[in-house]
């Protein structure tokens, strides 16, 4: 069993929907958690971070967090053909080790 | 502020040459990461340093590779003999101090191995 499961997709959505990205993680050990846009080609680009169970919205998009299931979330709202790309979620454990367990992306394609 | 530099971004060699994928990473930030990415598989940790530390390598191939950050300059990551499944994009990540959690990449080097 991987560390961090994602759907690959392809998902794609007519423009002005709302997307659900999801991840689920095996390690409770696990307690930081990242979201990341890669456009083709291009390397990760932070978008979201956080280390509680909840929510955390930053504009159209909301970072959901179920410690108790082991399962993340983000969802854009009324996405734009320029979401269209692939979406990593990132999982750290606490302690010393630094380095972060990456999901196999989700690839979005959201047409006009 | 400029954000993390890598060069250079297409690398081709034939098997069995060595390649150095360099790593400048943003201002501010001491430590460094790197990542590799194989084609429809996720970014796998390689290795995690610090100026002229090696913190923790315990995603790196034990032969082959090897990864520096000088004081001066910027990190290395140098492949030794490379074969042709070291084709990949390398990335390199950079975050500030005691922020590992908030890791910025930088574009990627695209290692071709004929």
């Amino acid at each position: 069993q991987k560390e961090v499961e994602q759907d690959p997709g392809p998902l794609s959505v007519p423009e002005g929907a709302i997307v659900s990205l999801n991840c689920t993680y095996s390690n409770s050990a696990f307690q930081y958690f990242m979201w990341y846009r890669q456009y083709s080609r291009k390397g990760p680009e932070l978008l979201m971070y956080t280390y509680s169970s909840g929510n955390k919205e930053d504009g159209r998009f909301t970072a959901q967090v179920d410690k108790s299931s082991k399962y993340i979330s983000l969802f854009i709202r009324d996405s734009q053909p320029s979401d269209s790309a692939t979406y990593l979620c990132a999982i750290k454990s606490t302690g010393t080790a630094s380095k972060l367990t990456f999901g196999t992306g989700t690839r979005l394609q959201v047409t006009l | 502020n400029a954000g993390v530099m890598q060069n250079p971004r297409h690398l081709v060699r034939r098997r069995g040459q060595e390649a150095r994928l360099r790593c400048s990473p943003m201002k501010g930030h001491s430590h460094v990461y790197w990542y590799r990415q194989l084609p429809e598989e996720g970014l796998k940790f390689m290795v995690y340093l610090q100026k002229e530390n090696i913190i923790d390598e315990s995603g790196m191939p034990k032969e082959r590779f090897s990864a520096e950050f000088p004081k001066e300059g910027p990190s290395i990551l140098r492949i030794q003999q490379v074969v042709r499944g070291d084709s990949a994009a390398y990335f390199c990540a950079s975050s500030p101090p005691a922020r590992e959690d908030t890791q910025y990449f930088g574009p990627g080097t695209r290692l071709t191995v004929l």
